[in-house]
């Protein structure tokens, strides 16, 4: 079974530095995906970044940015230039394949607060 | 851009009593899923369903559990008889088959199940 850790229970910055989110994850997939999601107090998942474990390049959105290292099986996320609207939970999450009953995993997450 | 919509936002029920969580998924998409989340804890997987019938289901969908595509647009959770530990929240999500986004699952903003 996949598992996915998050050890951060919660992180501060400070607006417009850069935070970078931990996770790893173990599995025996050679092809999976990984995701984070961001959890606003209003409730909604919604998603951040993707990455390919076959895609050797690291992905990015705007401001965030992953360092996926297949061997050691961690997956962090960086956001650049904070902003407030940063604010909220974020879940790093594992799909293994893209099958019937494909899945995701999440870790137990972690909070980020954006200090004006 | 496509969302997934789900009713209720929100619901107060009393134990015992049945509850129907109803979703829109995205409409090209053919997979698709529900999950819970009780407050402050990890998001958790309850079932997988694709081609009319539950492709994977976690423990935490037990008998009191079911799903349904009505119609060729809905996507409901029935709780037959609720618990006080079935409160939660509950996200409805989807995903394509194929194509650039097909590894990629979208969620609802979520029901908020109450039970008292």
């Amino acid at each position: 079974a996949q598992t996915v850790t998050q050890s951060q229970p919660e992180m501060s910055v400070q607006e417009a530095e850069t935070v970078t989110l931990s996770c790893t994850y173990d599995t025996s997939e050679n092809n999976y995906y990984l995701f984070w999601y961001k959890q606003p107090p209003s409730r909604q998942m919604i998603l951040v970044i993707r990455q390919e474990a076959y895609k050797q390049q690291n992905a990015t959105e705007n401001r965030f940015s992953v360092n996926f290292q297949k061997a050691a099986k961690s997956f962090s996320l960086k956001i650049s230039d904070s902003q407030l609207g940063d604010t909220a939970m974020y879940f790093c999450a594992f799909m293994k394949h893209l099958g019937a009953n494909s899945k995701l995993t999440f870790g137990k997450g972690i909070t980020l607060s954006v200090r004006p | 851009e496509p969302e997934v919509t789900q009713t209720p936002s929100h619901q107060v029920t009393q134990m015992g009593q049945e509850v129907i969580l109803r979703c829109v998924p995205i409409s090209n998409h053919l997979y698709f899923y529900w999950y819970r989340q009780i407050l402050g804890q990890k998001v958790e997987f309850l079932v997988s369903f694709y081609n009319n019938e539950i492709s994977e289901k976690s423990e935490i969908f037990d008998d009191q559990f079911s799903v349904e595509r009505p119609d060729g647009s809905n996507f409901t959770l029935k709780i037959r008889s609720t618990k006080l530990e079935d409160s939660a929240m509950y996200f409805c999500a989807s995903r394509r088959q194929g194509g650039v986004s097909g590894n990629t699952i979208y969620f609802g903003e979520g029901s908020w199940l109450t039970v008292v």
